[in-house]
């Protein structure tokens, strides 16, 4: 089965300075990896998706994430941090079915608070 | 606008009422999810209907009833639920291709409150 983790509950950056959340998957092939934001009070919106296409997927909003078979990793960046990228983000695998397809149920990590300070 | 809009977006209930959430999806998908998200735990996937039919039921207790009467809506009926039961519940829909990657798109979510 695939699973995500992140690996670090809250971050703490100041404005203008670089973004990194982390994740690892667990998956016993290449799988597609998602990241979703959720500011307060509002629902879950995506902000980039993996399918295999590319390991460097660039997202909304500035933030990009790599990729990393060698270390099971799919890390979130951005250069330069901004007050209202303060939310939480999930990184997120879907969950495969019979024949190796996916129709929109996903598994999601614990999740990663940012806040940034001004 | 995400184009998954959920009724209502807050809800105060006691523990003999029974309510219901609404979720209207406007983006012609064929598959519809029930999620619960509850504080410092991840979020938790408690119904998937595909095609109008429910298709999975994640150990849900019996006064969660959900329905799904066309592609377009989603209903979470609640009945003598328990203080634990307050949550945050996120609708979503996504569009079964067949294919691998297949995102979901969420509403905004009913800050539900058991009392």
């Amino acid at each position: 089965a695939q699973s995500v983790t992140q690996l670090d509950s809250h971050v703490s950056v100041s404005e203008g300075t670089p973004v990194l959340l982390r994740c690892n998957y667990s998956s016993s092939y290449s799988p597609s990896l998602f990241w979703y934001v959720q500011h307060p009070n509002k629902g879950l919106q995506l902000l980039l998706k993996y399918t295999s296409a590319a390991t460097l997927v660039k997202g909304i909003n500035g933030f990009e994430a790599e990729f990393k078979k060698s270390e099971t990793s799919f890390h979130l960046t951005k250069p330069s941090a901004h007050m209202s990228d303060a939310a939480e983000y999930f990184c997120v695998v879907p969950v495969s079915r019979a024949g190796g397809t996916s129709y929109g149920k996903l598994t999601f990590g614990q999740g990663t608070i940012l806040t940034v300070h001004p | 606008e995400t184009g998954v809009t959920q009724t209502p977006r807050h809800l105060v209930m006691g523990m003999t009422n029974k309510k219901s959430l609404k979720c209207e999806q406007h983006l012609g998908h064929n598959a519809m999810y029930w999620y619960k998200q509850s504080a410092k735990k991840p979020l938790e996937l408690m119904f998937v209907y595909s095609l109008e039919e429910r298709v999975e039921n994640n150990s849900v207790p019996s006064r969660f009833s959900p329905e799904c009467p066309n592609s377009s809506h989603l209903f979470l009926h609640l009945h003598t639920l328990q203080p634990e039961d307050s949550a945050l519940y996120l609708c979503a829909s996504s569009q079964d291709t067949g294919g691998w990657g297949t995102e979901a798109f969420f509403g905004q979510g009913t800050r539900l409150t058991v009392v």
